[in-house]
């Protein structure tokens, strides 16, 4: 059962432009949404997280917006880099069972310069 | 570097063999949790510590998967009888235990291949 779903699986963009991933997800359940960045032969680090209190969160060229209701959170970074590109995961967790993320299937970015 | 650490970092083995896989935790973090990521995917949860009880188990961490965490420290996971389709990249995170805002911490992952 997927909880999560990510898209699109690939994406390239030009250096400095807008890169934007789309996750949503089934259970309401889900209390903290993070964005987690892979590069390969490393594992997943964290790169922006928000709770479901707020629409919007901000750091530096990374921003989630976050849409309760269609419960749909996506991530745009801004100004892209070819150091950006990696596999970006959106991930999904409820408190109440034990702090498990649940993952997206990834999507693969590749800036060219 | 005080992060995550986890050995080896590759493993090829033959289907039927044991394999063991250790995990070093950011110390003073209490949780612990293993993943297992297949190629092209995002990591699918099997099962979490907090300090030495594990507390959570996936049902994907069959009869032939074992982990422990003796004393709350480092981690190990075990697999019996390597079947072809546990090859995958098992990955390990750790985390301080907070509430609301627990940051999962992840190590480099030990790759498995079994031929």
């Amino acid at each position: 059962q997927q909880q999560v779903k990510q898209s699109p699986q690939s994406l390239i963009v030009q250096k400095g432009g807008i890169s934007i991933i789309n996750c949503a997800y089934e259970n309401t359940a889900f209390d903290y949404f993070p964005w987690y960045q892979q590069f390969p032969g490393k594992g997943p680090a964290l790169l922006i997280a928000i709770r479901p209190d707020v629409s919007e969160k901000k750091e530096g060229r990374f921003t989630i917006s976050f849409n309760k209701s269609a419960k749909q959170f996506s991530l745009h970074i801004m100004d892209s880099q070819p150091g950006d590109s990696a596999t970006y995961f959106c991930a999904a967790r409820q408190e109440t069972s034990g702090s498990r993320l649940t993952f997206g299937e990834g999507t693969q970015l590749t800036v060219n310069p | 570097d005080t992060g995550v650490s986890q050995n080896p970092r590759h493993k090829i083995t033959k289907r039927g063999q044991n394999v063991t896989f250790r995990c070093d935790p950011i110390s003073e973090h209490n949780r612990l949790y293993w993943y297992r990521q297949t190629l092209g995917q995002g990591p699918e949860f099997l099962t979490y510590f907090q300090n030495e009880a594990q507390l959570e188990k996936s049902r994907l961490l069959s009869d032939r998967f074992s982990a422990e965490r003796p004393k709350g420290s480092f981690s190990t996971l075990e697999i019996q009888r390597t079947e072809q389709g546990d090859s995958a990249m098992y990955l390990c995170a750790s985390s301080r235990g907070q509430i609301n805002t627990d940051t999962q911490y992840f190590g480099p992952g030990t790759r498995l291949t079994v031929l």
